[in-house]
């Protein structure tokens, strides 16, 4: 079973804060994984992509990689009420065509 | 500016119809996905096409057929419309390489 799993959530944190999200994945042969945001009523839009284990940072946020635990988060530093969304991660799984994408993590950042 | 268009933002029909969802896209992409989206069930992919007059089925592709007889439009036909079929419908393109996905604006669809 091919599958991508985060935490439904809701996370809530405080403005200022540094709001984590985390992703899970099935598959040992992903190379590359995505986070798209989605604001409420609006369609996805990809604001990070990591295909390295490690960090890789983005002005306030930060994509975390480790292949061996088939772990990838996303870490966003001070965060703003304008980060209040829904995080999608996504990856393509080995021979497939398409992306696969969790369920979806919804953020509220509390003024 | 890149853009993924869908011809409809809402959409109410009737059980038994035929509904047609429109997309088309501008930036030459060789690659294009019909999603649905409902709560709690993530996007969960019907169709996609990586050329002209391919298509591969999703994970859901029951109840609905696509066409792609040009490169930039991708529509999604369902040919008799069911309640449980009600739901948020987003169209995407992507390069070959799949690397970046665009979504258009989202079409929601009520079968009544």
């Amino acid at each position: 079973q091919k599958e991508v799993e985060q935490n439904s959530g809701p996370l809530s944190v405080p403005e200022g804060a540094i709001a984590s999200l985390n992703c899970t994945y099935s598959d040992r042969g992903s190379q590359s994984f995505f986070w798209y945001r989605q604001y409420s009523g609006k369609s996805p839009e990809l604001i990070m992509s990591i295909y390295s284990n490690g960090d890789k940072e983005d002005g306030r946020f930060t994509a975390q990689l480790n292949k061996a635990s088939q772990y990838v988060s996303l870490l966003i530093r001070d965060s703003q009420p304008s980060d209040s969304a829904t995080y999608l991660c996504a990856a393509p799984f080995a021979g497939a065509n398409n992306l696969f994408f969790g369920t979806g993590t919804r953020l509220t950042v509390i003024p | 500016d890149v853009k993924v268009t869908q011809s409809s933002r809402y959409l109410v029909k009737r059980t038994g119809e035929k509904v047609f969802l429109e997309c088309v896209q501008d930036m030459d992409h060789e690659n294009m996905f019909w999603y649905r989206q409902d709560p709690g069930l993530g996007l969960r992919l019907i169709y996609f096409s990586y050329d002209v007059k391919m298509k591969e089925k999703g994970d859901i592709p029951e109840g609905y057929s696509v066409s792609r007889e040009k490169k930039e439009r991708f529509s999604l036909i369902l040919e008799s419309a069911s309640t449980n079929q009600t739901s948020m419908y987003l169209c995407a393109s992507s390069t070959a390489s799949n690397e970046k996905l665009f979504f258009g604006s989202g079409t929601q669809l009520s079968v009544l």
